[in-house]
């Protein structure tokens, strides 16, 4: 069975503070694939990244990076110069093949940026 | 902006309502779920739609009856629902490949009275 477990149940930084938030996976699977998602609270779930098993590379979009580390079985998410508009739940979920391409999610993190 | 859309966003409903929720995508995805989300938890998957036929049943209780006409539509039609199946539903699409990415919709915050 899969399991993606975020240990900071909650986080609050002042504005233009860096913060990282944490995602540890497990799966026996060999191919599989992690994602990172944000949720407001208007509710909707936004796509972040998508990452493959086979594809260690770091990733920066903007002030967003991602370090996923097999070693480890994680895949963490950065935000440099957090700002107000940062502030919500940042879920990180797993899918392998086989049985659908159904997400594991983990419990997430409730990240407040405040000025 | 999303491009997976859903109606209504809010909806009260008592329980002996009948009512539904609907989502369309846009993207020419061919897989269509539906989620639930309870405070402070993450989405559970309730139902996942192939190529408009169902493929996944997550044991949902039959109060929850999902249809897809087409392959850009999803509806959940409501009833008899309890006070506990209050919560956030999301619609979502994806192509239809293992690892693709599930596009989610806004959600429609449903509260049972």
């Amino acid at each position: 069975a899969q399991k993606v477990t975020q240990a900071q149940t909650e986080i609050s930084v002042v504005e233009k503070e860096d913060v990282t938030l944490d995602c540890v996976y497990e799966t026996r699977d060999t191919t599989y694939y992690l994602f990172w998602y944000k949720q407001p609270p208007s509710g909707e779930l936004v796509f972040l990244i998508r990452r493959n098993s086979f594809d260690e590379q770091n990733e920066i979009s903007g002030r967003y990076s991602w370090n996923f580390q097999k070693s480890t079985s994680s895949f963490n998410f950065t935000i440099t110069a957090s700002q107000v508009v940062d502030s919500a739940v940042y879920f990180c979920a797993l899918t392998i093949t086989g049985g659908g391409n159904k997400l594991t999610f983990g419990t997430g993190t409730q990240l407040k940026v405040e000025l | 902006d999303t491009e997976v859309t859903q109606t209504p966003k809010h909806l009260v409903m008592g329980m002996t309502n009948k009512k539904s929720l609907k989502c369309e995508q846009h993207m020419g995805h061919r897989a269509m779920y539906w989620y639930k989300q309870k405070a402070k938890k993450p989405p559970e998957l309730m139902f996942v739609y192939s190529y408009e036929k169902l493929s996944i049943n997550e044991s949902v209780p039959s109060r929850f009856s999902p249809e897809c006409p087409n392959s850009s539509l999803l509806n959940l039609h409501l009833h008899a629902l309890q006070p506990e199946d209050s919560a956030l539903y999301l619609c979502a699409s994806s192509g239809r490949g293992i690892g693709n990415t599930i596009y989610f919709g806004e959600g429609s915050w449903l509260t049972v009275v």
